[in-house]
C-alpha cells in the first residue's frame, strides 16, 4: 500500500495568482497521476507524473497551465498557474498499484 | 470511445432496503471494473474490484460483458453506507490509467 499526503488542503486564491500542490508518498513509486474534479463531475486525469521524465499531459491540459515537478520517487507537485475562477476544482493525486490506485486527501481551490 | 456512466447522481433509500448503484461501460478491449467509494472527510479508497470477486462490507458487483455493466448492490443498506460512489475502469494495457464515472452520491435514510 501507499499513504499519499497532500497538501494544502484548501485554499483560496486571488485570480491571476499561482498555487503549488504537493504529493508526498511513503515510498517510491514510478508513476503518480495528477486529477482534477470539477463540482458535480467526475475525475479527469490532467497528466501523469513519472521520475526522470517530463509529465505526459492529457487532451486540453497544458504544461505552461499545470507545471509539474517530479524530483524523486516519493514526492510530486503541480502548479496550477495564472489561475481564473473557472480553475476551482478539488485536485487529486493519486498512486497507481496493481489491483488498486491510492489517493491523496486533495485540494480543494477556490479562486476569487 | 471508452466511457464509464453512473446515471443516477443521488440515490437516497431507506435503512435496511435493498441498494443497486448502476454503472455501464463501453470499453474496446478487456476491462477491468472498479468501485470506489469515498466517506465524507476522507479519502477515495478502493472498494471492490470485478477480479477479486469478493463482498466488501455486504457490496457486490458483477461484471455483465454481455449488458457491459457492473452495477453495485448491497441487500440491506445501512447508515454508514452513506457516501459518493465511483465506478471506474482500467484497460488491461492502459498504463493503469482509469477511466471514471460521474460518480453517485448514496443517502441511506434512517
Amino acid at each position: 500500500s501507499a499513504v499519499i499526503s497532500q497538501k494544502p488542503s484548501r485554499d483560496i486564491c486571488q485570480r491571476g495568482t499561482s498555487l503549488t500542490i504537493q504529493c508526498q508518498v511513503d515510498s517510491q513509486v514510478t508513476m503518480m497521476f495528477w486529477y482534477r474534479q470539477q463540482p458535480g463531475q467526475s475525475l479527469t486525469l490532467i497528466a501523469t507524473a513519472n521520475q526522470g521524465s517530463e509529465a505526459t499531459y492529457e487532451s486540453g491540459f497544458v504544461i505552461d497551465k499545470f507545471p509539474i515537478s517530479r524530483p524523486n520517487l516519493t514526492f510530486s507537485t503541480l502548479t496550477v498557474s495564472n489561475m481564473s475562477p473557472e480553475d476551482s476544482s478539488i485536485y487529486l493525486c493519486s498512486v497507481p498499484a496493481v489491483d488498486t490506485a491510492f489517493f491523496g486527501q486533495g485540494t480543494r481551490l477556490t479562486v476569487v | 470511445a471508452q466511457r464509464v456512466t453512473q446515471p443516477e447522481k443521488l440515490l437516497s433509500v431507506f435503512k435496511g432496503a435493498p441498494v443497486e448503484l448502476k454503472c455501464n461501460y463501453s470499453y474496446s478491449g478487456s476491462p477491468e471494473l472498479f468501485w470506489y467509494v469515498q466517506y465524507s472527510r476522507q479519502r477515495l479508497q478502493l472498494l471492490l474490484r470485478h477480479i477479486s470477486r469478493e463482498s466488501i462490507k455486504g457490496f457486490t458487483a458483477d461484471l455483465n460483458k454481455g449488458e457491459t455493466s457492473f452495477h453495485l448492490k448491497k441487500p440491506f443498506a445501512q447508515e454508514e453506507d452513506s457516501a459518493m460512489y465511483y465506478c471506474a475502469l482500467r484497460g488491461m494495457d492502459s498504463n493503469y490509467q482509469l477511466i471514471w464515472g460521474a460518480g453517485t452520491k448514496l443517502i441511506i435514510k434512517p
